[in-house]
């Protein structure tokens, strides 16, 4: 059975505080990993997908990586508008997407 | 990426009675997803529903409690039959993105309060 692990569950930052938010999974046949970002009230919006181990991929003050077990979003210097609950996804050989717990993010200016 | 348009956005409903969500993509999708959030936990799968045939159920979600139609490639609806207290959750549509960069793409979510 695929698991995805996300610590911590919650982080308390200082405006251009930098931090990572990590995401531990086991998982039969990864074809992709997920990074979403979820509003309050509101669905997850898709961030990255990483495929294998190694890549790397950047989005304004987000950076995704990957490696066998894990995988890491770094948030340099973040603002208060990046407070959200940030999700990570592991797709399976089958198509199937397993969702971690989730770690609340709040910034404070 | 698709652009989903889910309805209502929310409701309140009484126990005993159903609510159906309906969820239009903006291009033809070969499996739509149907997903539940409870209260502060993360997302869990209901179902995957693909035109032409009956949907497939994830463990611990049956048919009568969660029917599911997929009349065409751009349109799906999940109904919530006899509700409880305990169906009180979000619930969430999805498509799969396509391309190299792909991404599973939400709607914006069902916010479902049963009293």
């Amino acid at each position: 059975e695929d698991q995805v692990t996300q610590s911590p569950e919650a982080l308390r930052l200082q405006e251009g505080e930098s931090s990572s938010l990590n995401c531990s999974y086991t998982v039969s046949g990864l074809r992709g990993l997920f990074w979403y970002r979820q509003d309050p009230g509101k669905g997850p919006e898709f961030l990255f997908t990483l495929y294998s181990a190694g890549e790397e991929k950047e989005k304004e003050r987000l950076k995704a990586t990957l490696t066998k077990k894990e995988s890491f979003l770094h948030i340099t210097a973040p603002k208060p508008e990046d407070s959200a609950t940030y999700l990570c996804a592991v797709e399976n050989a089958g198509n199937m997407l397993t969702f971690g717990g989730g770690t609340r993010l709040m910034v404070k200016p | 990426s698709a652009v989903i348009s889910q309805k209502p956005s929310r409701d309140i409903c009484q126990r005993g009675t159903s609510l159906t969500i309906q969820c239009q993509v903006d291009s033809q999708v070969t499996m739509m997803f149907w997903y539940r959030q409870q209260p502060g936990q993360s997302l869990t799968l209901i179902a995957t529903a693909n035109q032409g045939s009956e949907a497939t159920y994830e463990s611990g979600f049956v048919i009568d409690k969660f029917p599911i139609s997929r009349p065409n490639l751009t349109f799906s609806t999940l109904t919530v039959s006899n509700m409880s207290p305990e169906d009180s959750s979000i619930y969430l549509c999805s498509v799969q993105g396509s391309g190299h960069n792909y991404g599973y793409t939400f709607g914006s979510g069902t916010r479902l309060t049963v009293v």
